[in-house]
């Protein structure tokens, strides 16, 4: 069965950078793009970027460009997201998803602190 | 930058039908896609292009899309399909960004 596991929880200070990986099972890695979204505590869903396995194009959200990078291995068919120059309003738990018009395979969620 | 509105709350009954509505302008264009999210867990896909269900989701649910609104239809909304809704669509702009809705929130009581 397709599983995406996620890393777990990190506490960051403000302006660090974090990593949060997302390794896939269950299916052909390079058949799926994998999307990143996320969410504020007690917001709604962001969408933030995704990225090709299949050739590592990405597309990533304009209020993140330059500090968010996605980024693919897949060798252990493991996707990554690192956002740099972390702020509060970072504080999130941050989703990965299979790209997939019709199905919905999701991570269970990686929650970032950010603070001093 | 590209948004989808919805209203930030519906609440029915159980047994009657809960209507959530999505406004955006490339909608005409673009394909919705709708996403179900109970307290603490990740999202659940019910509605993929506009219309079409998910192996799996009960048939009470439903989308269409007409002009610039999609909608969300539960027929006969129970208890437990109350949670989070969150439209979700791609501008139709020459940059493709992709977007959800600020979500509405299903109470059924």
């Amino acid at each position: 069965q397709v599983q995406l596991v996620q890393s777990g929880a990190e506490v960051k200070k403000p302006g660090a950078s974090v990593k949060v990986s997302c390794k896939a099972s269950g299916y052909t890695f390079t058949s799926y793009g994998i999307s990143w979204v996320r969410q504020a505590p007690g917001q709604g869903l962001e969408w933030m970027g995704w990225i090709s396995a299949y050739n590592g194009n990405t597309n990533y959200a304009q209020k993140l460009q330059g500090r968010v990078t996605m980024t693919t291995d897949t060798s252990t068919s493991t996707a990554y997201m690192e956002l740099r120059s972390l702020r509060s309003d970072d504080t999130a738990v941050y989703y990965c998803a299979r790209r997939d018009s019709s199905g919905s395979y999701w991570g269970q969620g990686t929650l970032v602190t950010v603070s001093s | 930058s590209y948004e989808l509105t919805q209203p930030p709350s519906v609440s029915v009954s159980p047994g009657q039908t809960a209507r959530i509505t999505c406004s955006g302008d490339a909608l005409p264009k673009k394909y919705a896609y709708w996403y179900q999210q109970k307290s603490g867990q990740a999202p659940v896909l019910v509605i993929y292009e506009d219309s079409k269900r998910p192996s799996g989701i009960p048939e009470r649910f439903s989308g269409s899309s007409s002009g610039t609104m999609a909608t969300l239809t539960i027929s006969g909304a129970q208890v437990e399909d109350e949670a989070d809704y969150y439209c979700y669509s791609t501008d139709s702009s020459g940059n493709p960004s992709e977007v959800f809705g600020g979500g509405t929130k299903l109470t059924v009581l």
